[in-house]
């Protein structure tokens, strides 16, 4: 059974500091990462992906891999209140079935004003 | 473009009655996938189609669990009969390859009583 453990928070930062959000992987094969942000009542939306070792920066997001640790992670920097919503990993299946997501539960991240 | 389309938005109905979800992918996506959201298992994938063909129904929880897709543009996840269990979010996405960003729609809310 292919895992993805997220701490499900909340996750609680003031405005302008940064949100550090962690998700490790039980499979070895798996190539590739996502990161989506899911607001309450919506659907999930892709905000970030990954599948080198090492960071991969896209504005205030940056999300590193380290695949020897089976562990991936989103950094926020200068959060924002509007960044306050669900975060979900998702890894792919990697070998025959890399078209499968598995998803995390999800780490709720709360941004103070 | 008008992105993933479902429908209904929301659904409620008795135990035992047949309930019918209902997505459009985007134009040009080979790629759908069913998922359900609870709170309890977070987000799963049911079904996936590739080219209309069903590729891997493995997460389809029982047999009152059916997906089809008929043509390109459209699919349809059935429930017969429903059960208060099965009350979720039901999401539909789609993707222009097996490893490319997957694009959800609004989702169904279904509440079986």
């Amino acid at each position: 059974q292919k895992e993805v453990e997220q701490n499900s928070g909340p996750l609680s930062v003031p405005e302008g500091a940064i949100a550090s959000l962690n998700c490790t992987y039980s499979d070895r094969g798996s190539q590739s990462f996502f990161w989506y942000r899911q607001y309450s009542g919506k659907s999930p939306e892709l905000i970030m992906f990954i599948y080198s070792n090492g960071d991969k920066e896209d504005g205030r997001f940056t999300a590193q891999l380290n695949k020897a640790s089976q562990y991936v992670s989103l950094l926020i920097r200068d959060s924002q209140p509007s960044d306050s919503a669900t975060y979900l990993c998702a890894v792919n299946g990697g070998g025959g079935s890399n078209y499968k997501l598995t998803f995390g539960k999800g780490t709720l991240l709360t941004v103070n004003p | 473009d008008a992105g993933v389309i479902q429908s209904p938005r929301h659904e409620v109905t008795e135990m035992g009655q047949e309930v019918t979800l209902r997505c459009k992918p985007i134009s040009g996506h080979d790629y759908l996938f069913w998922y359900r959201q609870t709170m309890m298992r977070g987000l799963e994938l049911l079904i996936y189609f590739n080219n209309n063909v069903p590729i891997d129904d493995s997460g389809m929880p029982e047999d009152r669990f059916s997906a089809k897709m008929p043509n390109a543009s459209f699919s349809t996840l059935k429930i017969q009969p429903s059960e208060p269990r099965d009350s979720a979010v039901y999401f539909c996405a789609s993707s222009l390859s097996a490893v490319y960003e997957q694009y959800f729609g609004p989702g169904t809310r279904l509440t079986v009583t």
